[in-house]
């Protein structure tokens, strides 16, 4: 079966900087991956969308990659800011398998 | 989106009691509705899928007659514990899924607030 990983340690980075998060996949070859933001005690919140025919997309300060060679999508936030500071999961395509999440935190 | 309430947001009760848990989709008419748990610290689980009509598809693993699926209307379902024990407190959460390859967001999942189950 699929299998999905990120980052399980937190990830602590200064205001202003910006924060990348890893997400990688075995066994699989997902149409499209998706990016979600879950904040404590709450439900994810849909963030970015790329398919495996792009390479990259981009929302505000957001940034999705997807390498499907190497089974890896990168998450950017540039010019983070404390609000921004959550837990990001990524998940793939149709199978409804998500990653644990990589929780950021952002310092002001 | 698809904006997406659960009733209750909390609830604690008693070893061998049953909750029920309520999922509505307030703007967007759902014939699928998936219920996740999540305990802390974990990812989400996919439980279960809930069909408006049918019966539901449940994830390998998830029991059937424990955790009760009814999905009535296009904007209702609920998820019911029943006979529940403390090993079943945990974050559970709905979805549903909106959007299509025309509208630039196929099979974007719109997630309600989630539900906490403690049981003590």
């Amino acid at each position: 079966s699929q299998k999905i990983e990120q980052n399980s340690e937190a990830l602590n980075i200064q205001e202003g900087k910006t924060a990348t998060l890893t997400c990688n996949y075995t066994n699989y070859s997902p149409a499209y991956l998706q990016w979600y933001r879950q904040d404590p005690g709450r439900g994810p919140v849909f963030l970015l969308l790329i398919r495996e025919n792009e390479k990259e997309k981009r929302k505000e300060r957001l940034k999705v990659t997807f390498d499907t060679t190497l089974k890896q999508s990168l998450f950017h936030i540039t010019a983070s800011q404390p609000a921004d500071s959550a837990t990001y999961l990524c998940a793939l395509d149709m199978r409804r398998s998500f990653g644990s999440g990589t929780k950021l935190n952002v310092k002001p | 989106g698809a904006v997406v309430s659960q009733h209750p947001s909390r609830v604690i009760c008693k070893s061998g009691t049953s909750v029920k848990i309520e999922c509505r989709s307030l703007d967007f008419q759902a014939t699928t509705m998936f219920w996740y748990r999540q305990f802390p610290k974990q990812s989400l689980m996919l439980m279960a899928t809930s069909n408006e009509g049918s019966k539901a598809t449940y994830e390998q693993g998830v029991e059937k007659d424990k955790f009760l699926i009814n999905h009535a209307s296009l904007t209702l379902s609920t998820l019911t514990v029943t006979s529940a024990h403390p090993e079943d407190s945990s974050f559970y959460i709905c979805s549903v899924m909106a959007g299509g390859d025309t509208a630039g967001v196929a099979d974007t999942q719109y997630f309600g607030p989630g539900t906490r189950l403690t049981v003590l």
